[in-house]
Order: structure tokens, then sequence, then C-alpha cells
């Protein structure tokens, strides 16, 4: 395992397409992160996992955001009807965490989308 | 709601010299406090982190402190080479009623040689 992985590294679509992006965690971690980052800002919360469970989503995250961690595994997030707003780098990060303790974030090398 | 603040958003430094960056936090149920670094086209990157039942962490060069009182944590980073160059980011990790992690906005940091 030599750590977490995102797919596609570049996404360049039209508005109003919907796109998805998946990221494989570190195989023993638990928790799972999905941030936006755009240029000259810090990864911006938008939901996190604890295997499969979804646990909070943020409230800057319009419907048209879904993200799903079926098995505890890998995880997806997935666009509808793309905006131009919606162009930044997608990072997703994983952790392993018992009861209150959180570890380290691992982050993969991002998503980055581009809406024309 | 929970917010994180990090000062300043752009520190110059000369060789040698000491950097500090200052970030203050709103959730008191934060208890993991992270600092990453962030090269250009890079992801971020762990440096150092602290627990809220330590007022104190170094490694090496780096070190954090944190003031759960007043809400305050700092990086400080001592004879600064050029390498440090990059961008710091702070965060606040919530230890109960969930585990988000909030980043502060990041500091640009140049050492000059």
């Amino acid at each position: 395992d030599t750590g977490v992985s995102q797919n596609p590294r570049h996404k360049i679509t039209k508005r109003g397409q919907n796109v998805t992006f998946r990221c494989d965690p570190i195989s023993e971690h638990n928790r799972l992160y999905w941030y936006r980052q755009t240029l000259g800002q810090g990864p911006e919360f938008l939901t996190y996992f604890q295997n499969e469970a979804q646990l909070e989503k943020s409230r800057l995250l319009s419907d048209r955001f879904s993200a799903e961690r079926p098995k505890g595994s890998f995880s997806t997030l997935e666009i509808q009807r793309t905006e131009q707003g919606d162009s930044a780098m997608y990072l997703c990060a994983s952790s392993f965490g018992q009861g209150a303790n959180t570890g380290e974030l691992f982050f993969g090398e991002g998503s980055r989308l581009t809406v024309l | 709601g929970e917010n994180v603040e990090q000062h300043p958003s752009t520190l110059s430094v000369q060789e040698g010299d000491s950097a500090v960056i200052k970030c203050t936090y709103s959730d008191s149920a934060s208890n993991y406090f992270p600092w990453y670094k962030q090269e250009l086209g890079k992801r971020p990157q762990l440096i150092i982190d602290i627990r809220s039942n330590v007022g104190e962490k170094k490694d090496q060069r780096i070190a954090v402190t944190l003031n759960k009182t007043a809400k305050h944590f700092s990086l400080h980073i001592t004879e600064t080479q050029p390498e440090d160059s990059a961008v710091y980011f702070c965060a606040a990790t919530r230890g109960t009623g969930g585990f988000k992690t909030i980043f502060g906005a990041g500091t640009r940091l140049f050492v000059k040689a």
C-alpha cells in the first residue's frame, strides 16, 4: 500500500455535466475525508466517513454534491450539473482514529476539476 | 460554527532567522492540532501535531505551543532554511461529536538565502 490514491488526476468538463472522483485510502484507515482547495486557500472541509457511515457534510455543500463509501474502503465524490465555481482541487485524505483520538491525515495527490 | 484563523498570510524571513505562525480556533471541542506543509503542486503533509493535554511540543527545528484557554496555537521554526519555503496550514480537529478537521487559510513562507 503506497498511500492514498485519487483518480482521475485531472478532469476538464463542460458546465452542466456530471463528474465523479474516486479515492482509495490507506487500507487500514477507518476515516476518510473529502476537501476542496482553491488557489491560495486552505483545504475546505466537504464531508467525512467513519467506515461506511457518512458522519458529517458541510453546510456549504449544495445538493449537487454527493459522496459514498459503500464498503468502508474506497469512496466516490460526485458533482452533478457542474458549475464554473466548482473548479478546484478535490483532495481526499484518510486517517486511523480510535474514539476521540484522531491521527494524522494522509492526503492523496488530488483531483483537479476544471469546468468550462 | 467552527473556524480556524491563521496569521500572517505571507511571511518572508532571512535564512537562519526564526518564523512564527499563529492560529486561533473557535470550536472548544477541538482536541488535536496538526500543522501541514504544502509545497507547490504537492499534497499537504504533516510536520508536527499537538494534543490538547500538552502545552508544547518540539521536533528538531520545529516547535508548536498550545494555549487552550485562549484557543491559540503557534508554530515556531528556528534556523530557517530555503527548503522551509512552502505554505503552512494549521488545523483543529474536534474530539467529540465528530472528528472533523478544519484548516486555516495558510501562511506562505519565503526563506531568502
